[in-house]
């Protein structure tokens, strides 16, 4: 199986901030690898796909980066509504469909 | 619009058993393969099963595997997860979603199942 490690799993940032998530694959995914951003009690919902392609409807403050094994979630300008956790996912190899543990950003 | 939502979840005991059910709309379901994604509180995600669009094919994490059943009834626009066997590790926020390119998308909003004595 496809392990996804997070880093870092917690981070504690300003509105305004640019913010960098890594997710790194334990083998080559490609560009197989979503984004998910999951808020208190609520379901995830994709904002990346593709590693770099934003869902409909999702700010351009949020990109993606990256292919093979390493890739980036980074939030251009942190909005109060952008405090999340965040997850990443390979749909490269499966079953299983891994995700990464989680990154939980917090208001500094 | 695309809507699932869950139902069906529960307290349960040891050994028991649950099945869950999620209830499609605002697209052709039958078109579409679906998952199960599971979340213990506090924890990350994990993923459950898949189903493909129409049945033919399924796929368990070893977690669940021998003891769940994913199905789905294309007529109802509904999917399914038969839950045997329980544990108290299986307690979780239960979501379906759907098999969209490059994503899981939408999902549902979950259902809590509970495995307590």
């Amino acid at each position: 199986d496809i392990q996804l490690t997070q880093s870092p799993s917690f981070l504690s940032a300003s509105v305004g901030d640019r913010v960098t998530i890594t997710c790194r694959a334990s083998q080559g995914i490609s560009s197989y690898l979503a984004w998910y951003q999951q808020k208190p009690g609520k379901a995830p919902k994709l904002l990346i796909y593709a590693a770099s392609t934003l869902q409909s409807g999702v700010p351009s403050r949020f990109s993606g980066s990256g292919s093979g094994t390493e890739f980036t979630l980074t939030i251009s300008s942190l909005q109060p509504e952008d405090f999340a956790t965040y997850y990443c996912q390979q749909l490269n190899s499966y079953p299983p469909w891994t995700f990464g543990q989680g990154t939980k950003v917090e208001i500094k | 619009q695309v809507q699932l939502v869950e139902s069906g979840g529960g307290v349960v005991q040891p050994g028991g058993s649950l099945r869950l059910s999620c209830a499609a709309s605002g697209f052709t379901f039958s078109s579409y393969g679906m998952h199960w994604v599971r979340q213990a509180p506090g924890k990350g995600l994990e993923w459950v099963a898949f189903i493909r669009y129409d049945g033919s094919n399924k796929y368990y994490a070893d977690s669940v595997k021998g003891r769940f059943t994913i199905s789905r009834d294309n007529s109802k626009n509904t999917l399914y997860l038969q839950m045997n066997s329980l544990r108290a590790e299986d307690t979780a926020v239960y979501y379906c979603a759907l098999n969209y390119i490059g994503g899981f998308d939408p999902w549902g909003q979950g259902t809590l199942v509970t495995v307590s004595s």
